[in-house]
């Protein structure tokens, strides 16, 4: 199956800081989203961007279809942005009619 | 706009009880999926339905079995509860422009 690598696994940062989080995936895709998961488990939708490039108030998100990669900036990073963020792929195979999960990302912004 | 519902949000069962997790997805939404994701863990793929049949099947114990109704709610039941079915377990239906995931059920087994 397509395989989904993301890093880093881990990052700290202060508030006010920007990041850039990044997802590369082994093989051409149907769908490609960004989640947050908060703290008490919810997953939440960023983005469905299985090409091109989306913003959403300080967060934007770019993929690059051709070299198998995506991106997910967060520029001036607030405490409630701290939680694991998952980037999750649709292979475009026949049998690959499901999302498949990074290992995600590990957020923390510090006050 | 309509969200996924899942039901219930928090389960404790004892080991060896059998415990049922309802999913009702988004209206006109034609395909249903269950994960299953573990402590510290990405979610994993168990099973998903199209159009009420069984369209895919992922690492799902035989303990486990799922189906999709005529109203296209989907149920999970599983079985035989050991203590390492502790997850949190997501319910996610999906259309063209993506897969929308619910609030997910925390199962506790003890």
């Amino acid at each position: 199956g397509i395989q989904v690598e993301q890093s880093p696994p881990d990052l700290i940062l202060q508030e006010g800081a920007n990041s850039t989080l990044r997802c590369n995936f082994s093989d051409s895709v149907n769908n490609l989203q960004w989640f947050h998961q908060n703290p008490w488990g919810q997953l939440i939708n960023l983005f469905y961007i299985p090409s091109g490039t989306k913003q959403n108030g300080r967060l934007s998100a770019t993929t690059v279809a051709t070299e198998r990669y995506s991106l997910l900036y967060i520029s001036s990073s607030q405490t409630t942005d701290s939680g694991v963020y998952f980037c999750a792929v649709e292979g475009s195979g026949g049998s690959n009619y499901k999302l498949t999960f990074g290992k995600g990302t590990l957020l923390t912004v510090n006050p | 706009a309509a969200g996924v519902i899942q039901s219930p949000r928090h389960l404790i069962k004892e080991k060896r009880e059998t415990a049922t997790l309802k999913c009702y997805p988004i209206p006109r939404h034609d395909t249903v999926y269950w994960y299953q994701q573990g402590p510290g863990q990405d979610p994993q793929f168990l099973i998903s339905f199209y159009e009420k049949m069984q369209s895919d099947k992922g690492s799902i114990p035989d303990r486990f079995s799922a189906q999709q109704f005529s109203d296209y709610h989907s149920e999970l039941n599983m079985s035989s509860l050991e203590l390492g079915d502790s997850a949190l377990y997501f319910c996610a239906s999906s259309a063209t422009g993506g897969y929308t995931f619910g609030s997910g059920t925390r199962l506790t087994v003890v």
